[in-house]
């Protein structure tokens, strides 16, 4: 199995620019989340979906935005890059149970100059 | 608001010996779950071991296990014959018991990194 597979590995990118940071998931997991990880703060919650279609904020959405269209893929866009959002990005998966466990991606590393 | 702390940011460890991680969260709920993650250098965190609060036994993995204080609001992580591999960032989280809003996310803490000196 694959689990969750997060594209691409690494980024940089110029202020203003956009992308698209891509998670699939083959374990047919509902709830789907993004993550970032900032030293000295932990990981935080970007977005997080709970179903195909239904996307929600979590901790720090601001200049994120996101889309499940379909159950095993969640996608993380930014529309216009700045240097506060250089960060490793991390997709995570899991089923609904409060008690399940998070399947992780390896991480995007993402630099914004 | 829940809160989890981590307060010791760096530990080491001499191989085959035994380590405790601390843990520490704050919160008014009487059932939720909690969880140890590690993230090794290549940087995927995976699942140590996790902890329902109604259960008064510890949870154990292998050579982990956790003292589960309820009370106390402490739950810290012990490492037994600890290996090179262990070497890593732990981070300790909790989510609340009800599957809807705030409660499906987890509280991390800041992390612990653990050094496994041979």
């Amino acid at each position: 199995n694959a689990g969750v597979t997060q594209t691409p590995k690494f980024r940089v990118l110029k202020t203003g620019q956009s992308m698209t940071l891509l998670c699939a998931q083959d374990m047919n997991h509902e709830y789907m989340y993004w993550y970032r990880q900032d030293p000295g703060m932990g990981l935080r919650l970007i977005h997080y979906s709970v179903g195909e279609g239904t996307t929600a904020k979590g901790e720090v959405p601001d200049g994120y935005n996101v889309s499940r269209l379909k159950k095993q893929n969640f996608l993380l866009g930014l529309e216009s890059a700045a240097p506060s959002q250089t960060s490793v990005y991390f997709c995570a998966s899991s089923y609904r149970r409060t008690n399940e466990k998070l399947f992780f991606g390896s991480g995007t590393q993402l630099s914004v100059l | 608001a829940q809160t989890v702390t981590q307060s010791q940011p760096e530990m080491s460890v001499q191989e085959a010996e035994t380590v405790t991680l601390s843990c520490t969260y704050d919160t008014s709920e009487s059932d939720y779950y909690l969880f140890w993650y590690k993230q090794p250098p290549s940087r995927q965190m995976i699942l140590v071991i996790r902890q329902e609060a109604y259960k008064q036994q510890n949870a154990t993995e292998n050579r982990f296990s956790v003292n589960f204080q309820k009370a106390a609001k402490s739950f810290s992580l012990k490492i037994s014959d600890s290996q090179l591999g262990d070497a890593a960032m732990y981070f300790c989280a909790y989510r609340g018991s009800q599957n809807a809003g705030n409660n499906r996310k987890l509280i991390w803490g800041l992390g612990t990194s653990l050094a496994v000196n041979p």
